[in-house]
């Protein structure tokens, strides 16, 4: 069964600080990846998307990916106590052809302490 | 611009009703997903529909239907609902062509008593 796995915390951290939220995947095959933020009581926003291996970097976000170890993760420099809310990562189901379908980890909640 | 709408926001039922839930994107996007959200499961699919006039079933399927009523709307049904199915129900949508990058609604709260 493909899986996305996540660790679902509280990360805690202060305000100011570099958060690094973690992703694994588990099917090789994959190309997409996508980091979803998720404040309490609302919808998924997609905050990031990443296809090649390196780093990708969007104001105080950057997404990495490491495709050999089948890893994605998301930096937040300058952590704000407004980045507080659950982190969704996301994978494309490789094999699905065009169907654009997803799949989601369980999140990872964030603190941020001011 | 409304992007991807749903109705109704919160929705109460008791076992064995029946509703639809709807969903409408002004994006022109070809794909349309139905997802839940259950606490600590994040979100699994129901049923998407790749393009207009064609539907399928995600990872959670039963207990439910699904109308791609033209390529805007795509509505969820529940025909006899269970308390297993009170949770968060998203749809989203996605631009044909696009790597995989979906779009979501604001959601529906379901409560089955």
């Amino acid at each position: 069964q493909k899986e996305v796995e996540q660790n679902s915390g509280p990360l805690s951290v202060p305000e100011g600080a570099i958060a690094s939220l973690n992703c694994t995947y588990s099917d090789r095959v994959s190309q997409s990846f996508f980091w979803y933020r998720q404040y309490s009581g609302k919808s998924p926003e997609l905050i990031m998307s990443i296809y090649s291996n390196g780093d990708k970097e969007d104001g105080r976000f950057t997404a990495q990916l490491n495709k050999a170890s089948q890893y994605v993760s998301l930096l937040i420099r300058d952590s704000q106590p407004s980045d507080s809310a659950t982190y969704l990562c996301a994978v494309n189901e490789a094999g699905s052809g065009n169907t654009g379908k997803l799949i989601f980890g369980q999140g990872t909640t964030l603190q941020v302490k001011p | 611009n409304a992007g991807v709408t749903q109705t109704p926001k919160f929705q109460v039922l008791k076992t064995g009703q029946s509703m639809t839930l709807q969903c409408a994107q002004d994006m022109n996007h070809n794909s349309m997903y139905w997802y839940r959200q259950d606490p600590g499961m994040g979100l699994r699919l129901i049923y998407y529909s790749a393009s207009e006039g064609t539907t399928d079933k995600g990872e959670v399927p039963n207990g439910y239907n699904v109308s791609r009523l033209n390529k805007r709307e795509f509505s969820l049904r529940l025909e006899s609902a269970a308390p297993s199915q009170t949770s968060v129900y998203f749809c989203a949508s996605r631009v044909a062509g696009s790597p995989n990058e979906q779009f979501f609604g604001p959601g529906t709260r379901l409560t089955v008593l």
